[in-house]
């Protein structure tokens, strides 16, 4: 399996700007989590869904991000406008809400800067 | 709610020494725990697991005990390389969900 994609791997781009991050989930994974990491508030849960439905987007910083499952292979998150505090590293992870114990399988994250 | 607690970083070492990193969590009924790893650059990924108490997990000579009685599920390598230098998340599902739980992470490095 080719695990979890993520794209862009880097996105450098000027406040103001539209940021869209990419995923795909591994293939029969019907849960889908988005994260994001930095230094100084670690790993948080943005969002997450399942079988296509956002369940909980109580992580969402602000009304500038959002996110949508379109399908069960692809998923987005949106940053419009992008500020410079939106820097991070932001992964996505999938895995299958009917199969204990749920490990999470992570994408290799989109490290996004914005200037 | 659910919580882990995970020891501050950095955790500094000396090739070959013993490594351990303490978890502690917060949780109703009987959840299952996890350590993750990350590499330089890289996403999470499984490095272990355990689903009951008393369970231990193992991997890549890395092993952790689920111990119900003290609420902990501390990672240990008896001997570590500098390839194992990378951040170390404990994390926890709560029995019956598919949304984790994770800690902070511990920084590990290892010197030649």
């Amino acid at each position: 399996d080719a695990g979890v994609i993520q794209s862009p791997r880097h996105e450098v781009t000027e406040m103001g700007q539209e940021v869209t991050l990419r995923c795909k989930p591994i293939s029969g994974h019907n849960s889908l989590f988005w994260y994001r990491q930095t230094m100084m508030r670690g790993l948080e849960l943005l969002i997450y869904f399942n079988n296509n439905v956002p369940i909980d987007d109580s992580g969402m910083p602000e009304d500038r991000f959002s996110a949508k499952m379109p399908n069960a292979s692809f998923s987005t998150l949106k940053i419009q406008p992008s500020e410079p505090r939106d820097s991070a590293v932001y992964f996505c992870a999938s895995t299958v809400s009917g199969d204990p114990p749920y490990e999470q399988y992570f994408g290799p994250g989109t490290r996004l800067t914005v200037t | 709610g659910n919580s882990v607690t995970q020891m501050e970083g950095p955790v500094t070492l000396s090739e070959e020494a013993f490594l351990t990193i303490n978890c502690t969590y917060t949780a109703t009924g009987y959840p299952s725990l996890f350590w993750y790893v990350q590499y330089p650059g890289e996403g999470l990924q499984l490095l272990l697991k355990a689903t009951k108490a008393d369970d231990k997990g193992s991997n890549k000579g890395f092993e952790a005990t689920y111990r119900k009685e003290t609420t902990s599920f501390h990672l240990e390598k008896g001997s570590v390389q500098v390839s194992d230098s990378a951040v170390y998340f404990c994390a926890l599902n709560k029995g019956g969900s598919y949304i984790p739980t994770f800690g902070r992470g511990t920084s590990l490095i290892v010197h030649p």
